[in-house]
């Protein structure tokens, strides 16, 4: 099963937009973690945002976590084509003991 | 350093054959995790392992075992293939912390299974 849903499925944009992805949860966390996977290769850790944390910024990343509405977002800013891949929001539930539950991902695709 | 090392990168059984895939982790982590992503989705959590004993363990068949050595590497094996098991085998390691919550998790490439 999957815990974190991903918003949109798939996104294209220019380069030098912004992109901007959602991801929903439905249990209680201790973190949410965001990853990106290029050509269905290995996954890169991008950040981690504990629960008691609201916002975390790295480099044109930001990430942004609404414990109330189980939900986060994570922002790309001034998009280039390199980051063409597909994001994944990750959870690790309290009540699940111990793994990380991956969503289904959003696919970007920066044009040039 | 060295990332996460997986072996094979590819691999093609047939129905019924048996499968071990092996993963290195970094230098200094202790816990090894193993996922299975098919083609088009999220990576599905198989097990987890921590000094030697397995942790967690996600919603997959008897047919998937693994097991962790003392210097931290891990094999996972998969019996009776089925068409199904086709997919993107990914092991992952990370730093464990007293408060056994899941920290980074530093990814090797995968190894691509084909059943046929």
């Amino acid at each position: 099963s999957q815990q974190g849903e991903e918003d949109p499925q798939a996104l294209s944009i220019q380069e030098g937009e912004n992109a901007t992805m959602n991801c929903s949860y439905k249990t209680s966390i201790n973190n949410l973690q965001w990853y990106r996977q290029n050509s269905g290769r290995g996954l890169v850790h991008l950040i981690l945002i504990r629960s008691n944390e609201r916002e975390k910024h790295s480099g044109r990343l930001r990430v942004t976590l609404d414990t109330s509405k189980k939900s986060s977002s994570l922002l790309i800013t001034a998009s280039r084509a390199a980051d063409t891949a597909s994001y994944f929001c990750a959870t690790d539930e309290r009540a699940a003991g111990n793994k990380l539950t991956f969503g289904g991902g959003t696919r970007v695709l920066v044009k040039p | 350093d060295a990332g996460v090392t997986q072996s094979p990168t590819h691999l093609i059984k047939t129905r019924g054959q048996h499968v071990t895939l092996r993963c290195s982790p970094i230098s200094g982590h202790k816990s090894v995790s193993w996922y299975q992503q098919v083609l088009g989705q999220g990576p599905q959590f198989i097990f987890q392992y921590y000094e030697k004993e397995e942790r967690g363990r996600g919603n997959f068949p008897d047919r998937f075992s693994a097991r962790q050595f003392p210097n931290y590497s891990s094999e996972l094996n998969v019996n009776a293939l089925l068409l199904g098991d086709s997919a993107l085998y990914l092991c992952a390691s990370s730093v464990d912390n007293k408060w056994r919550s899941q920290e980074t998790q530093y990814f090797g490439p995968g190894t691509r299974l084909l059943v046929l």
